[in-house]
Formats: structure tokens, C-alpha cells, sequence
């Protein structure tokens, strides 16, 4: 167990629809990040908050949307769902803004459009 | 854009062979970090190197930061099983402290018994 906390696990959905995928950072890390992972791409970086405010945005589509609360869970929404959207979804930590320790990641949500 | 290649892309290789794995890139880092990632799984840190020309030894795997910070290889000797799995490099921007790690596509590797 890594500490970081993604639910669900998997997940189908239909193309067109909603989702929200839900992360719970490891204790005391205030920085998160969203990464989607597919076989082609390989891990792309989507977007990272730090302490509830927005920090770097990546490759993310205008369908998608992120938000950390004030417990510093994060979510990110993904709408319009179109197949080529089916991927590992990762969330990963950090303590603080700094990329030099590296990352603790989640588990993952397995997302597949159906 | 940053780009990190990886190679080979796959590798499958008898318990007990050596192997070398390479991670490359046009751009200088400020450091770059390993990562092994299993099935159903996220990445797990394995080391992080800093200094141009820096090795470090992680048990049965060497890790080598090349002296321009541009590349860096990853070396496993008498693999097993248990190393199977898809070896990913993640660099850190020249400024340092850069908000996002760059990934290559990773190595996947398979040990066989």
C-alpha cells in the first residue's frame, strides 16, 4: 500500500457520458497530480494541484476537469467520454511542489469506454 | 519538449542474465528517477540520480546518471523473476524543482524461470 488512494479501481462507462475519478493523497503531501496511461502514449501528464491551487497543467483536454479540496482529496471529472478516453488513470503525491524526491503513486483507475 | 526514449522497448531475457536497459534524451535533467511498474499497479520509485556520471547500486541493479545528464541506464545482473515488470524513466527539468516529471515509454521486461 502506497498511501495514496484511487477509486474506483475500474470503471465502464458508455461514450458520451460522465465520470469522476477520486484520489486521496498520502498523508502530509500536499501536491497531486493526475497522469493517464496508455499503451501508445505511455504516461502523459495531465494536470497538478499543490495545497488546493491549481500548479502546472499538462496534455488535458478541455473535457476534463480537476479540483483538490481543502482535505487535499483530488478529483478529476472526465465528460463527453469518447473511446479513445479508455486508459489507466494514475494519481500520484508528492510533499510538496518539488519534483526531486519523485512521486508516490496510486493504484489506478482502470477507465474503459464502451 | 522534453522526450525521454527508452530502449529496448521490450526485453525478455532466462533468470540469471545480465541486462542493460537505456533511457536518452536530447535535454539536459537535473536529475532523473527510476520507476518499475507491475500489472494493476502505479510506478514505485526506485532511485533518483543527480550528479552527471553519478552510479548507484539498488541490490542486484546499477544505475548510472551519464556525465552531460542526458541519458542514464539502469543494469540488472542474475535477473529473476521477481524483476519482471516495466522499467520507466522520469526526468526533472534543468531548473529543478520543475512542477511535473517527463516519463519515457518504459522497458518492459519479462524474466523467465
Amino acid at each position: 500500500d502506497s498511501g495514496v488512494t484511487q477509486t474506483p479501481k475500474h470503471l465502464i462507462t458508455a461514450t458520451g457520458q460522465r465520470v469522476t475519478l477520486r484520489c486521496s493523497p498520502r498523508s502530509g503531501d500536499l501536491s497531486v497530480y493526475w497522469y493517464q496511461q496508455s499503451l501508445d502514449q505511455g504516461l502523459q501528464f495531465l494536470i497538478q494541484y499543490y495545497n488546493g491551487e491549481e500548479r502546472a497543467k499538462g496534455n488535458i483536454l478541455e473535457r476534463f476537469s480537476a479540483q483538490q479540496f481543502p482535505d487535499l482529496h483530488s478529483e478529476l471529472n472526465l465528460s463527453s467520454l469518447e473511446l479513445g478516453d479508455s486508459a489507466l488513470y494514475f494519481c500520484a503525491s508528492s510533499v510538496d511542489f518539488r519534483t526531486d524526491y519523485g512521486y508516490t503513486f496510486g493504484s489506478g483507475t482502470r477507465l474503459t469506454v464502451v | 519538449t522534453q522526450l525521454l526514449e527508452q530502449s529496448p522497448q521490450f526485453l525478455s531475457i532466462q533468470e540469471g542474465e545480465n541486462l542493460t536497459v537505456y533511457c536518452n534524451s536530447s535535454s539536459v535533467f537535473s536529475s532523473l528517477q527510476w520507476y518499475r511498474q507491475e500489472p494493476g499497479e502505479g510506478p514505485v520509485l526506485l532511485v533518483t540520480v543527480v550528479t552527471g556520471g553519478e552510479v548507484k547500486k539498488l541490490k542486484r541493479l546499477t544505475f548510472q546518471f551519464g556525465d552531460a545528464r542526458k541519458d542514464s541506464s539502469l543494469h540488472i545482473t542474475a535477473a529473476q523473476p521477481g524483476d519482471t515488470g516495466l522499467y520507466l524513466c522520469a526526468g526533472v527539468g534543468p531548473q529543478g524543482g520543475s512542477e511535473k516529471l517527463v516519463f519515457g515509454k518504459g522497458t518492459k521486461l519479462t524474466v523467465n524461470p
